[in-house]
């Protein structure tokens, strides 16, 4: 079975463009979550999705950052224009239906570096 | 800010000595669950157990141990016999009420041969 794809696995850009990461979560799996990882704030979640809807973005860092699920097996995170202090791994998970304590699922994650 | 606490930022061990990594988690909720997740070098974050509020009994998975006391809000996590290829990052996790996963700040685990 297919895990959690991310894509790109790395992207590279410059200061002020845009970066939209991918997610292409479990096949049936109705949670997705976007976390990000960096040595000063360890994993901090984004946002979360339930039935495509979002729960919960008090995460998302500023308006520069946007996610969007339009259905069950796609969402993206895109950051408008990056900053240098972007530069981050950025994990995307889901999980199945059920009580909403079942484990997530991450994806190998997407290591950006904005210069 | 209900959190989880991984005290130990760094641990490095000789191969088969015993690890145990410490967790403390914070909550107001009577229901809520539990996790460590490994996430060795390549990056993956690779669930390794979950263990519900109700159930205090402490569980063995072949060289891991997981210690679970509501007294203290402690889940601690050992390797028994460590292997160089249990080097990895290892968090604590806990579920809150609204569904989302609070990581601990990770600890480092390094087990050289």
């Amino acid at each position: 079975d297919a895990g959690v794809i991310q894509s790109p696995r790395h992207e590279v850009t410059e200061m002020g463009q845009e970066v939209t990461l991918r997610c292409k979560p479990i096949s049936g799996h109705n949670s997705l979550f976007w976390y990000r990882q960096t040595m000063m704030r360890g994993l901090e979640l984004l946002i979360y999705f339930n039935n495509n809807v979002p729960i919960d973005d008090s995460g998302m860092p500023e308006d520069r950052f946007s996610a969007k699920m339009p259905n069950a097996s796609f969402s993206t995170l895109k950051i408008q224009p990056s900053e240098p202090r972007d530069s981050a791994v950025y994990f995307c998970a889901s999980r199945p239906p059920g009580t909403g304590y079942e484990k997530l699922f991450f994806g190998s994650g997407t290591q950006l570096s904005v210069l | 800010a209900q959190k989880v606490t991984q005290a130990q930022t760094e641990i490095s061990v000789v191969e088969k000595e015993d690890v145990t990594l410490d967790c403390v988690y914070e909550t107001r909720d009577t229901t809520y669950y539990l996790f460590w997740y490994k996430q060795p070098p390549s990056g993956e974050l690779v669930f390794l157990i979950r263990r519900n509020s109700f159930d205090e009994q402490n569980e063995i998975s072949g060289r891991y141990s997981w210690n679970f006391q509501k007294s203290t809000s402690s889940f601690n996590f050992t390797i028994t016999a460590s292997q160089v290829v249990d080097s990895a990052v290892y968090f604590c996790a806990r579920d809150s009420n609204t569904g989302k996963l609070i990581f601990g700040q990770g600890t480092t685990l390094q087990v050289k041969p």
